[in-house]
């Protein structure tokens, strides 16, 4: 069954403490692996696609990369603005199957 | 500017009343989704649409039901026949093609009362 998992549930940093977030994927068919961030009533803000095995994008103080069976969401040096919840999601079979992770919390303490 | 824009924001709904959530996009997308967020789980899709006059079921179609008249408009009812809906509903878009981002409107909260 095709699955996406994200961990940890929440996380907690203090400002400037460098962390990950995880994306395991159990898909056949892997289309495309997009990490989102939502902050609270909002809709998620898009934020990288990934295609395939040993691609990186940056983004500010994110970084994605991508192996065949999960994802790292990367922040450096995090801000407290950068606290919300980031969902992990993936495409397969085509155009309109999405799976998304359950997301990791983050709160970043000034 | 472009974007998804839904409406209302917040909705309440008593008890066998069908209520319509509107989506309406100027992106140009073919493609429109609408998704259900409830607390600690992630986004699971009601119904997509590829084009005009057509749209399929996703995993939880059970008391939902759209159309799809226009290529901007995805307007979502959610019929008497859902027992929980409470929740954050979500429309988004996309264009056709593999490995397409979909972006997200704003969504829309929908309590029972």
């Amino acid at each position: 069954e095709d699955q996406v998992t994200q961990s940890p549930e929440a996380l907690r940093l203090q400002e400037g403490e460098s962390s990950s977030l995880n994306c395991s994927y159990t898909v056949s068919g892997l289309r495309g692996l997009f990490w989102y961030r939502q902050d609270p009533g909002k809709g998620p803000e898009f934020l990288f696609t990934l295609y395939s095995a040993g691609e990186e994008k940056e983004k500010e103080r994110l970084k994605a990369t991508l192996t065949k069976k999960e994802s790292f969401l990367h922040i450096t040096a995090p801000k407290p603005e950068d606290s919300a919840t980031y969902l992990c999601a993936v495409q397969v079979e085509g155009f309109n199957k999405f799976y998304f992770g359950s997301g990791t919390k983050l709160n970043v303490k000034p | 500017d472009g974007g998804i824009t839904q409406s209302p924001k917040y909705l309440f709904r008593k008890e066998g009343q069908n209520v319509t959530l509107s989506c309406e996009q100027n992106l140009n997308h073919d493609a429109m989704y609408w998704y259900r967020q409830d607390p600690g789980q992630g986004l699971r899709l009601i119904y997509y649409s590829q084009i005009v006059n057509d749209f399929q079921k996703g995993d939880i179609a059970e008391g939902y039901s759209v159309s799809r008249e226009k290529k901007e408009s995805f307007p979502l009812t959610v019929t008497s026949a859902q027992k929980n809906p409470t929740a954050f509903y979500l429309c988004a878009s996309s264009i056709q093609r593999t490995g397409n981002t979909i972006y997200f409107g704003e969504g829309s909260w929908l309590t029972v009362v």
